[in-house]
């Protein structure tokens, strides 16, 4: 009964150092999303997947890429990490249809110093 | 486009006082609505849903919404706030044919004293 796992759960970058953070389903879900939390702006859509290896971009996808090589597995990276990016990441996923709830995982917080 | 806006991005009641969270929104077809809650350092939870088959819904813990098409209006209550209530509460729309994507509100934080 794992659900949405997001990994790591806490992590501190260096500006300009570069990660990628790691969402994994295990309900066979067709869609994927990056949603990123920031106070005072609730979730907003960074990139999601509708099904392995295609992504499209959401409302704020600069500075970041996915990949979905996987069905189970929707990654997020920061190339080159920016302050602004400072923020608790959340991933979620779905099945396809006429819209299904969205499973969320516990969130990834960064810090960009 | 879609949108959502919460008012009020702080809430305080007292204990077993009626809890009401206003959420409008703005979509140019017949939306999806949500409320989820959020605890502190925790993922989102889903409280309710609307998909159009009733106006009334009813969700966990003692929540429910109502949908109002001509207020555009889906503000949560509960008759009787409980310590635990205290989080943040957050409403989103998605619209069929979208890819399920949710648009969120940007939150109202609960607060609940004895």
């Amino acid at each position: 009964n794992a659900g949405v796992t997001q990994t790591p759960k806490f992590r501190v970058l260096k500006t300009g150092q570069s990660m990628t953070l790691l969402c994994a389903q295990d309900m066979n879900h067709e869609y994927m999303y990056w949603y990123r939390q920031d106070p005072g702006m609730g979730l907003r859509l960074i990139h999601y997947s509708v099904g392995e290896g295609t992504t499209a971009k959401g409302e704020v996808p600069d500075g970041y890429n996915v990949s979905r090589l996987k069905k189970q597995n929707f990654l997020l990276g920061l190339e080159s990490a920016a302050p602004s990016q400072t923020s608790v990441y959340f991933c979620a996923s779905s099945s396809a249809g006429t819209n299904p709830l969205q499973y969320f995982g516990a969130g990834t917080r960064l810090s960009v110093l | 486009a879609q949108s959502v806006t919460q008012l009020g991005s702080h809430v305080s009641v007292s204990e077993g006082a009626l809890v009401l969270l206003r959420c409008n929104y703005s979509s140019s077809v017949p939306p999806y609505l949500f409320w989820y809650v959020q605890y502190p350092n925790q993922g989102l939870q889903l409280l309710l849903k609307y998909t159009s088959a009733a106006t009334l819904v009813k969700g966990i813990n003692g929540f429910e919404a109502e949908f109002k098409k001509s207020e555009t209006s889906f503000h949560l209550t509960k008759p009787s706030a409980h310590m635990s209530d205290a989080a943040e509460y957050f409403c989103a729309v998605s619209i069929s044919g979208g890819y399920n994507k949710l648009i969120f509100g940007a939150g109202t934080r609960l607060a609940v004293h004895p």
